[in-house]
């Protein structure tokens, strides 16, 4: 039962460049959340997904993009990097009702 | 909006000892979800402990308990018996219970000290 993946696990970019983030879960859930950590700062939401066909922002959404392209994935999106978009990013996914969300290993993204 | 306050940056306790973690979070709702997770190293996110609000019992979870005080918005983490495994970044979150997102704390460095 492989729960969250999240790829890659680390990745270096240049400003400006443009990647990537995917994430699939095999959990049947519903939901589906992209997070930034961040030293100091916790966890911040980025975006989210609530069910299939749906997308929501978070709390710092600027400079990203969402698919939800099924129930099992949903990609998270940098158009064009900035060295601020350095980051652990998290993906994670959880089912409505008394339940906490199931986290991937997370990617260190650099942006040089 | 919700938010999530984790006042102590950094924390140590000594093998075998107890410590206590804080968390504060500001809510209009009257029935949500509170989570404490750990986040050693590894950099994985695990679950400690949950704690709905409609209950008023305490959660324990063997050396984990906490103090949930519902009135006073708090809910504070214990470890009993620390040990060097336990050493870790501990967030506090919450969820509405009509929502979907996870509000996350900034986090609780805590070291074991042999």
């Amino acid at each position: 039962n492989a729960g969250v993946t999240q790829t890659p696990k680390f990745q270096v970019l240049k400003t400006g460049q443009s990647m990537t983030l995917q994430c699939a879960q095999d959990m049947n859930h519903n939901s589906m959340y992209w997070y930034r950590q961040d030293p100091g700062m916790g966890l911040r939401l980025i975006y989210y997904s609530a069910s299939e066909g749906t997308t929501d922002k978070g709390e710092v959404p600027n400079g990203y993009n969402v698919s939800r392209l099924n129930k099992r994935e949903f990609s998270l999106r940098l158009e064009s990097a900035a060295p601020s978009q350095t980051s652990v990013y998290f993906c994670a996914s959880s089912d409505m009702g008394f339940t906490e969300a199931f986290f991937g290993q997370g990617t260190r993204l650099t942006v040089v | 909006a919700q938010t999530v306050t984790q006042s102590q940056p950094e924390m140590s306790v000594q093998e075998a000892e107890t410590v206590t973690l804080s968390c504060t979070y500001d809510t209009s709702e009257s029935n949500y979800y509170l989570f404490w997770y750990k986040q050693p190293p590894s950099r994985q996110m695990i679950l400690v402990i949950r704690q709905e609000a409609y209950k008023q019992q305490n959660a324990t979870e063997n050396r984990f308990s906490v103090n949930f005080q519902k009135a006073a918005k708090s809910f504070s983490l214990k470890i009993s018996d620390s040990q060097l495994g336990d050493t870790a970044m501990y967030f506090c979150a919450f969820r509405g219970s009509g929502t979907y997102k996870y509000i996350f704390g900034t986090g609780t460095r805590l070291k074991v000290l042999a």
